[in-house]
């Protein structure tokens, strides 16, 4: 079936660096869409975005991030500066339609 | 904004029952309630999914009921199987805006034991 790539699956930061999570979506798709999981909780809504544009976020999507992307590449979210509370699984998801399709996630440790 | 329950947290079935988990949403102009199952270090995984215009659907094992008027949705799975063992997503789209987000229940981890 159709697939989400994401890079890194892993990255650990020191406290206030920068980091930049990378998503490729299902090719066709035009809504993307950024979820953060805690460990043993449920993901939850960061930010959609649609024809270069966020078009909702949470209070979750803090001032620290932004997401952007360039050229119809790579769908990106940037922390900057990052915070130990940003230690999290970050999940990329697209959709055409209503049905939303995950990426594998980036596990970002926040030291 | 938009909230939504899932219950049982922990369920324990022997294989071969059956295992249910009820949602419950506040927003009663949700009309996408789809379901997902995670294992352990991977994504979640769409399993199914009911709009609004429908009660019931059935996928092989999978039977989910959606009462509109109580605002409350259910994931039912008949005959279970050790493969089944898993943590359980339902969703709510959020009708409050144009462009679809999803907000999860708090999940279920699923033990299905021979």
């Amino acid at each position: 079936g159709p697939k989400v790539l994401q890079i890194p699956s892993h990255q650990i930061i020191d406290m206030g660096q920068m980091v930049t999570l990378n998503c490729d979506p299902v090719s066709n798709h035009l809504y993307f869409y950024w979820y953060k999981q805690i460990l043993g909780q449920q993901m939850e809504f960061l930010v959609n975005f649609y024809n270069g544009k966020v078009m909702e976020k949470s209070k979750l999507f803090k001032d620290q991030f932004s997401v952007e992307r360039p050229d119809g590449s790579y769908f990106t979210l940037k922390i900057q500066p990052t915070a130990l509370e940003d230690s999290a699984v970050y999940f990329c998801a697209s959709s055409s339609h209503a049905e939303q399709f995950f990426g594998p996630g980036t596990r970002l440790t926040v030291l | 904004g938009e909230q939504v329950e899932q219950l049982p947290s922990i369920l324990r079935v022997q294989e071969g029952s059956s295992a249910s988990i009820n949602c419950s949403y506040e927003d009663s102009a949700s009309n996408y309630f789809p379901w997902y199952k995670q294992e352990p270090g991977e994504n979640p995984k769409l399993i199914i999914d009911i709009r609004s215009n429908m009660e019931r659907k059935q996928i092989q094992e999978l039977i989910v009921l959606l009462d509109k008027k109580a605002k409350r949705f259910s994931l039912h799975i008949t005959d279970t199987q050790p493969g089944d063992s898993a943590m359980y997503f339902c969703a709510v789209e959020g009708a409050s805006s144009s462009f679809s987000k999803l907000v999860f229940g708090q999940g279920t981890s699923l033990s299905v034991v021979p």
